[in-house]
């Protein structure tokens, strides 16, 4: 069973706030890191998929980073919305296998 | 158009029957999946399959069975129904196995009496 966790599990922002959640992951045999997002009552979307150590990818406002030797990516929200408040999940996919989903980070943006 | 579709979208259901949950995609990928929702709202694996390979979570009980006609379609049979099968079960599919995002259904919602 792979770990793969994300903190914090919550968090609660102001609308215009910066904001960035990490996930965590094993370090060994990795082929990629995705994070989605997940609005209540929809299905999750695909936000980026990185394969290489060091990464950087952005859409918009969010943009994530990563660090495969040492199990870790960052994604950032700059100037968060009311219409930012998901849940943002990420899933380690080692050596080709099966992606595992961390138990997400929920964010609620208020206006 | 909807991209992968999952039917019924709401299934009740007593204990011990046989269901199937359905599953097609027309995006033309090659890998498709089967997730379950659990009780802390963590996505699991139960299978992953493309046309050559079947890779099952090993924690899944053997009641549950993924059946595939064709490339587009990964449909989930589930026999002699527990309680604990209560979930919302999502299919997504993608193109390769692992790099390529995942596409998600709109997920189904089981509950068994």
């Amino acid at each position: 069973i792979l770990n793969v966790e994300q903190s914090p599990q919550s968090l609660h922002v102001q609308e215009g706030d910066s904001t960035n959640f990490t996930c965590s992951f094993p370090s060994s045999n990795f082929y990629a890191l995705h994070w989605y997002r997940w609005e209540t009552a929809k299905s999750p979307e695909a936000l980026f998929v990185m394969t290489l150590n060091g990464d950087e990818k952005k859409k918009g406002r969010i943009s994530a980073t990563l660090n495969t030797k040492e199990g870790y990516s960052y994604l950032y929200i700059k100037g968060s919305q009311p219409e930012d408040s998901a849940t943002y999940l990420c899933a380690f996919n080692n050596a080709g296998n099966m992606l595992t989903f961390g138990g997400g980070t929920r964010l609620m943006v208020k206006p | 158009d909807t991209a992968v579709s999952q039917t019924p979208k709401y299934l009740v259901t007593q204990m011990g029957n046989d269901k199937s949950i359905k599953c097609e995609q027309n995006l033309g990928h090659d890998t498709m999946y089967w997730y379950k929702q659990d009780s802390k709202k963590f996505l699991k694996i139960m299978f992953s399959y493309n046309n050559k390979e079947l890779i099952i979570n090993e924690t899944v009980p053997n009641r549950f069975s993924p059946k595939s006609p064709d490339k587009a379609h990964l449909n989930l049979h589930i026999n002699s129904l527990e309680l604990g099968d209560s979930a919302v079960y999502f299919c997504a599919s993608s193109r390769g196995r692992g790099s390529g995002e995942l596409f998600f259904g709109e997920g189904s919602r089981l509950t068994v009496l």
